[in-house]
């Protein structure tokens, strides 16, 4: 099976902008799970939908949202970019919400 | 609430001595616990994972971890490191809440950087 994937692999935005990150899960997974990496925070959950709901979320503004589609693709959405945001953001796929598999990430620089 | 505290931010072996990786956990309740291993710009890759069953679980690579509920660790080890297992490793807690989900949330330590000497 083909792994997660992560688009973008790179971007590099301006303070003020927004930004859409898209993840395609392993196939038959329909759990997806976003996290944030910086070197300061370390690994911090987002958020994690199910079959197109949002079951769970973490501690981060509102600014930081996110979708996911009937197919079980997944996007994320931050608005009104903050040079704080700039992190890699990785996106990992669950059969339901146990053993998570994850995608190579999506580094986000704000300038 | 879960926590999870690596031991060790850094940790330096010669290639060919053993590998130990220290990890407490703290959960409400019964935990599943995994370590993932993350190499430079890279994705996170799972190593192993306890979810109940055996308490000595084996990984890819040839590590293991050993659950012990009495003393809240999940300790990884290898016999013999190579030069290729240097990267970063996280412990991570996924905990159950009391009706047996946790939806997606894992709680990651805060990582051990793995150097290895030739």
């Amino acid at each position: 099976k083909a792994g997660v994937t992560q688009t973008p692999r790179y971007l590099i935005k301006t303070r003020g902008q927004q930004v859409t990150l898209s993840c395609s899960p392993i196939s038959g997974h329909r759990s997806v799970s976003w996290y944030q990496q910086t070197p300061g925070q370390g690994l911090q959950f987002l958020f994690e939908y199910f079959s197109e709901t949002q079951r769970n979320k973490g501690n981060f503004p509102g600014r930081f949202s996110g979708r996911q589609f009937s197919n079980s693709r997944s996007e994320m959405n931050v608005s009104t970019l903050e040079l704080g945001d700039s992190a890699l953001y990785l996106c990992a796929s669950s059969p339901a919400w146990e053993t998570q598999y994850f995608g190579p990430g999506t580094r986000l620089l704000v300038l | 609430a879960q926590s999870v505290t690596q031991l060790d931010s850094h940790v330096s072996v010669s290639e060919g001595t053993p590998v130990l990786l220290r990890c407490n956990y703290s959960s409400s309740y019964s935990p599943s616990l995994f370590w993932y291993v993350q190499h430079p710009n890279k994705g996170l890759q799972l190593l192993l994972k306890y979810t109940s069953a055996a308490t000595l679980v084996k990984g890819i690579n040839g590590f293991e971890a050993e659950f012990k509920k009495s003393e809240t660790s999940f300790h990884l080890t290898k016999p013999s490191a190579h030069m290729s297992d240097a990267a970063e490793y996280f412990c991570v807690v996924n905990s159950k809440n009391a009706g047996g989900t946790s939806y997606g949330k894992l709680t990651f330590g805060q990582g051990t950087i793995l150097t290895v000497h030739p």
